[in-house]
């Protein structure tokens, strides 16, 4: 078993649907990190959590830390919106373990 | 302040073969990370620096592989005699000794053919 699993592996949405990407992690963190990554391989970093909630324009983070979960949400969908978006999240030595990434195709 | 830069973007070599990969950071970064990615696959650790000292190595870096951080500034990681297994996109990310975030590089795409 990974220590971070994402849910689901691919999305498809049309335009202006509401997404959601699940995260759940089996070890003890100090922080949990959301990324954007395209083709070509460039990962942006979006949220880094360690309690609660935080909002950036259309898209929503949270976390549960008693049930090791978090959740990105994505509101109003676009097709620019498509990406992987990976979860990742920082252990000892400040260094990632990521998930696999979940494929989000937003269609017009 | 221009972000991570990783060089070079593709390479593409022959089994056998040695390769070096630059990664330069921001400049008040004090962590460099080394990552490796295949296709379809999250990113897997590979090392991590804090400034100069190398203070973590995973066991998916094998005696062919090295990184260097020489003062603290950008970074090299260097694979010696590839293999086609050692293709995959080799990123870097820096970050401040009080992590408040990562900045990753574009990476380094390796074909090993």
């Amino acid at each position: 078993k990974n220590e971070v699993e994402q849910s689901p592996q691919n999305l498809t949405a049309q335009e202006g649907e509401f997404i959601t990407i699940n995260c759940s992690y089996s070890v003890g963190i100090s922080a949990l990190h959301w990324l954007q990554q395209h083709p070509g391989g460039g990962i942006v970093s979006l949220f880094m959590l360690s309690s609660g909630k935080k909002k950036h324009g259309r898209l929503i983070a949270t976390i549960n830390i008693q049930e090791k979960h978090s959740s990105l949400h994505i509101t109003a969908s676009h097709p620019r919106d498509s990406a992987v978006y990976i979860c990742a999240v920082e252990t000892s030595g400040s260094r990632l373990t990521f998930g696999e990434g979940t494929q989000l195709t937003v269609n017009p | 302040d221009t972000g991570v830069s990783q060089n070079p973007r593709h390479k593409i070599t022959k089994r056998g073969q040695n390769v070096t990969f630059r990664c330069d950071p921001i400049s008040e970064h004090n962590r460099l990370y080394w990552y490796r990615q295949t296709l379809g696959q999250g990113p897997e650790f590979l090392t991590y620096f804090q400034n100069e000292a190398q203070l973590e190595k995973s066991r998916l870096l094998s005696d062919r592989f090295s990184a260097e951080r020489p003062k603290g500034s950008f970074s090299t990681l260097e694979i010696q005699r590839t293999e086609q297994g050692d293709s995959a996109m080799y990123l870097c990310a820096s970050s401040r000794t009080v992590t408040y975030g990562y900045t990753f590089g574009s990476g380094t795409r390796l074909t090993v053919v």
